[in-house]
């Protein structure tokens, strides 16, 4: 499978731990995405990297959230003292063109 | 700011019958691209069709078309035919202005369900 890979896929955690999330994206796609998505809602845009670099980052985005891409391929998005609010599907898409990204499958994280 | 508004958050269709799903946005860029994403039950999203608003032609791919209306800012997507497979979530996406990582904006989302 070529696709862009996210694990884990799904993660239980209680409030106050810290979660970390990978993305595998497609080989040659230089461009990185971090989405969230909430029921009922359309994904909402969290952080860009263009190969290592983290180039753009949501207002969404609090200090308890951080991201990497260490050597422009996989990336992590970790969140330190879980919130139930952080409760969400957070998407990885990568992209070599405008617009057109290709998305995992998502990774959903409950805090309880 | 950006805004992408979906009015109809479900839609269903019979099977091989057409439906249009609407989408309105706002933008202040004038060169721009929208996007129709289809999100499957507990898949991932895929891109289903893209318009370049500086073309007057709308985007066609095989069952799927948009009629874009650039003056009213108003993008739909039409699927004829309609497959049991299409039942999914349907966004709408604009890129957000100024963002050179065409970073999108989506809409909320129609629910579309196809009736055998």
């Amino acid at each position: 499978d070529t696709g862009v890979s996210q694990n884990p896929r799904h993660k239980i955690t209680k409030r106050g731990q810290n979660v970390t999330f990978r993305c595998d994206p497609i080989s040659e796609h230089n461009r990185l995405y971090w989405y969230r998505q909430t029921l009922g809602q359309g994904p909402e845009f969290l952080t860009y990297f263009q190969n290592e670099a983290q180039l753009e980052k949501s207002r969404l985005l609090s200090d308890r959230f951080s991201a990497e891409r260490p050597k422009g391929s996989f990336s992590t998005l970790e969140i330190q003292r879980t919130e139930q609010g952080d409760s969400a599907m957070y998407l990885c898409a990568s992209s070599i063109y405008a617009g057109e990204l290709f998305f995992g499958e998502g990774s959903r994280l409950t805090v309880l | 700011a950006q805004t992408v508004t979906q009015s109809q958050p479900e839609m269903s269709v019979q099977e091989a019958e057409t439906v249009t799903l609407s989408c309105t946005y706002d933008t202040s860029e004038n060169n721009y691209y929208l996007f129709w994403y289809k999100q499957p039950p507990s898949r991932q999203m895929i891109l289903v069709i893209r318009q370049e608003a500086y073309k007057q032609q709308n985007a066609t791919e095989n069952r799927f078309s948009v009629n874009f209306q650039k003056a009213a800012k108003s993008f739909s997507l039409k699927i004829s035919d309609s497959q049991l497979g299409d039942t999914a979530m349907y966004f709408c996406a604009i890129p957000r202005s100024g963002a050179g990582s065409y970073q999108l904006t989506f809409g909320k989302g129609t629910k579309l369900s196809v009736i055998p």
